[in-house]
């Protein structure tokens, strides 16, 4: 069963900030959200990943809502090197190793 | 730089024939991952590894074997079972349980 929710797509223009939802209503108490995404071809890149609090770094910015229901991915000024597919994931520290269940993801295209 | 090195980044292999997939990484990770990718698919995971000399069937293990003779070498063989063998491979590693996977390129498998 899928444990998070994406749109499928979303367009954003180059320099305005891009902001990725993911719904994950059934999240456990113990289990972080983390982002990755992956360019066409490539492998996939880690991005952020957080438990309650917001978080922040050179990449992006981390807004999780206070039920932990739902959360949002911040591009703060995407550039056409932004266009990737951007996977949303939830996984608790005690899961089975291995299970980082990437699902189809949102793909998310810059334009110029 | 420390990174996790996929090879080759295209093969080919004819039907019957088993091939064998390098992974090396010099990240001092513990734990590897393989997961086979299809277009427009997310990840699935094929085999996983938490430590030298063992290894554990991820969901798609079926036509696939590893091993982890070396901390950081995580080959996986797609044996002449797997009836379906195209796919886009991707090996993975991380420090521990609950820690960011890191992600090689890739090598994208066709058969002949």
């Amino acid at each position: 069963d899928a444990k998070t929710t994406q749109p499928p797509s979303m367009d954003c223009a180059e320099g305005r900030a891009a902001n990725l939802p993911c719904n994950h209503s059934t999240i456990s108490g113990n289990e972080y959200v983390y982002w990755y995404r992956q360019i066409h071809s490539q492998g996939p890149q880690y991005i952020i990943h957080g438990l309650k609090n917001n978080e922040t770094n050179e990449m992006a910015s981390l807004i999780i809502t206070e039920d932990r229901k739902s959360s949002t991915l911040i591009l703060p000024h995407a550039t056409l090197r932004d266009t990737a597919v951007y996977y949303c994931i939830v996984r608790a520290p005690t899961d089975s190793w291995g299970k980082f269940q990437f699902g189809a993801g949102t793909q998310v295209v810059v334009t110029p | 730089d420390g990174g996790i090195t996929q090879s080759p980044k295209y093969l080919f292999r004819k039907e019957g024939q088993n091939v064998t997939l390098s992974c090396e990484q010099n990240l001092n990770h513990d734990a590897m991952y393989w997961y086979r990718q299809d277009p427009g698919q997310g990840l699935r995971l094929i085999y996983y590894s938490q430590i030298v000399n063992d290894f554990q069937k991820g969901d798609i293990a079926e036509g696939y074997s590893v091993s982890r003779e070396k901390k950081e070498s995580f080959p996986l063989t797609v044996t002449s079972a797997q009836k379906n063998p195209t796919a886009f491979y991707l090996c993975a590693s991380s420090t521990g349980v609950g820690q960011p996977q890191h992600f090689g390129d890739g090598t994208r498998l066709s058969i002949l």
